[in-house]
C-alpha cells in the first residue's frame, strides 16, 4: 500500500517562496512519477507539475504546467523518498491546498490518472 | 485545453437511491482517458474509476463509469451516508490535465 505523507500548513508573504514536501513509502519510489495538484478555495481542481525518476541517483524529468512555468520547481531525493514542490513569488491567489499524487496506468503523453493521494498540505499567502 | 463541466453542481438523494454525475468535455476525449475521484473533507482525494469504465483497486462495485468521446458518466447505487463528498471528473487525454469543478453529493 503506498502512502503518501505531506508537510504541514504554512502561511507565507506575498513575494516569498513555499517549499512543500511529500514523503513516500510502501511503493517504487525509484520508478513512481509523482505530481503536484493544487486546489484554491472555491475552485477546480488544478494541475501543476510532475516529476519523472530515471536510471540514476539524481536523474529525474519534469514536466510543468504553463501556467507556473518559471515560478514553480519540483526536486526529488530518492534516498528519502521525498518529493518536494517550490512555488515561488507567491501571490494571494496561490492560497490553496496542495496535493501530491502518484501517477497511475496508461497515460497520454505525460498526462496521467493519479491513484494515491498525500492527505494535502494548506498554503495560505496572506500579508 | 479541455474544459470539463460537472451537473449538477449538487445532488441531494435519500440513502439507497442511485446518484448519476455527469462530465462533459469540451473537446473528445481520445481513448476515453477519464478519471473520478471522491474527495472528502480533510482526507487524501481517492480514485474511483479510471480509463472512463474500470474499477480503481480496492473500490467497490457500487461506483461504476461509463460514457465515451465527450459525454461520461459516474453511478453510485445505493447511496449511503458514507458517500457523500464532492466527486471529481479528470480528463488526461490531452495537455495540461484537467479537472471538472466537482459534483457534491448529499444526503436527504
Amino acid at each position: 500500500q503506498v502512502q503518501l505523507v505531506q508537510s504541514g500548513a504554512d502561511v507565507k508573504k506575498p513575494g516569498s517562496s513555499v517549499k512543500v514536501s511529500c514523503t513516500a513509502s510502501g511503493g517504487t519510489f525509484s520508478t513512481d512519477t509523482i505530481s503536484w495538484v493544487r486546489q484554491a478555495p472555491g475552485q477546480r481542481l488544478e494541475w501543476v507539475g510532475r516529476i519523472m525518476p530515471m536510471p540514476g541517483p539524481t536523474k529525474f524529468v519534469y514536466n510543468y504546467a504553463q501556467k507556473f512555468q518559471g515560478r514553480v520547481s519540483i526536486t526529488a531525493d530518492k534516498s528519502t523518498k521525498t518529493v518536494y514542490l517550490e512555488l515561488s513569488s507567491l501571490r494571494s491567489e496561490d492560497t490553496a491546498v496542495y496535493y501530491c499524487a502518484r501517477d497511475f496506468g496508461l497515460c497520454s503523453n505525460s498526462n496521467c490518472a493519479m491513484d494515491y493521494w498525500g492527505q494535502g498540505s494548506l498554503v495560505i499567502v496572506s500579508s | 485545453e479541455i474544459v470539463l463541466t460537472q451537473s449538477p453542481d449538487t445532488l441531494s438523494l435519500s440513502p439507497g437511491e442511485r446518484a448519476t454525475l455527469s462530465c462533459r468535455a469540451s473537446q473528445t476525449v481520445t481513448s476515453n482517458y477519464l478519471a473520478w475521484y471522491q474527495l472528502k473533507p480533510g482526507q487524501a482525494p481517492r480514485l474511483l474509476v479510471y480509463a472512463a469504465s474500470t474499477g480503481a483497486s480496492g473500490v467497490t462495485a457500487k461506483f461504476s463509469g461509463g460514457g465515451s468521446g465527450t459525454d461520461f458518466t459516474l453511478t453510485i447505487n445505493s447511496l449511503e451516508p458514507e458517500d457523500v463528498a464532492v466527486y471529481y471528473c479528470q480528463q488526461y487525454a490531452r495537455s495540461p490535465r484537467t479537472f471538472g469543478q466537482g459534483t457534491k453529493v448529499e444526503i436527504k
